[in-house]
């Protein structure tokens, strides 16, 4: 299948930094990313939808100032949690797909931990 | 909004025994994935069911799509100590974004 690289796989910042995840697919142009948060033995909760060239699509609950998406190409997407909290401590994940109604390559995802 | 329900939640198998998960959506949709994620690991795509009815096999693996398209399952006969780990199923509607289930965590006692 496609790649689709995360990074970084783990991270850990102060409360009121901020910080970069970046997510690249490798072997494809990805029209659509998807920005997921992963709680312990939960289910992926889909945060924003980002298409290339546009402002994403957040969902219901998701403070679009506090995690800031960009996708610049048709390659790359971040994701920059600001000034973040312990609870914004997480698994996030992105994922990617190349035209729409088909299957979608997941990153590696990326552990945050806000101390 | 669209609501994914996946049940079980947990099982816990023998190995050899089979195992099964069910997904049901609360609105008809286009298409159903499958995605397994390891413990630690990322979601990995199994596989997508898009026609009413369809059953698609994966050598232990056996996918269905329900007739009204809004239910589906996931089938291990003989299950192994490798197929431990979370199953997703992801149901898109006419949103265009896929709604994930809780998923159904899998352990197998050798």
């Amino acid at each position: 299948g496609a790649v689709v690289s995360q990074h970084p796989s783990r991270v850990i910042c102060k409360s009121g930094t901020s910080v970069k995840i970046e997510c690249r697919s490798l072997d494809f142009q990805a029209t659509t990313m998807f920005w997921y948060r992963q709680f312990p033995k939960k289910s992926l909760m889909l945060m924003a939808t980002s298409n290339e060239g546009s402002k994403a699509t957040y969902e219901q609950g998701v403070e679009k100032d506090k995690f800031l998406i960009n996708h610049a190409s048709l390659t790359l997407s971040t994701l920059t949690v600001t000034s973040a909290h312990p609870e914004d401590s997480s698994f996030y994940i992105c994922s990617a797909r190349q035209e729409p109604n088909t299957e979608a390559f997941f990153g590696q995802g990326t552990r945050l931990t806000v101390v | 909004g669209q609501q994914v329900m996946q049940i079980p939640q947990y099982q816990h198998v023998q190995e050899g025994e089979d195992f099964t998960t069910y997904c049901n959506s609360s609105t008809t949709l286009s298409n159903i994935q499958w995605y397994k994620q390891r413990p630690g690991g990322h979601p990995v795509f199994l596989i997508q069911l898009v026609k009413s009815g369809e059953v698609k096999k994966q050598k232990r693996l056996t996918f269905q799509f329900g007739e009204a398209k809004k239910n589906s399952s996931l089938h291990i006969t003989a299950t192994q100590t490798t197929d431990v780990g979370t199953y997703f199923c992801a149901g898109l509607a006419n949103a265009g974004k896929s709604t994930f289930g809780d998923g159904t965590t899998l352990t197998v006692k050798p």
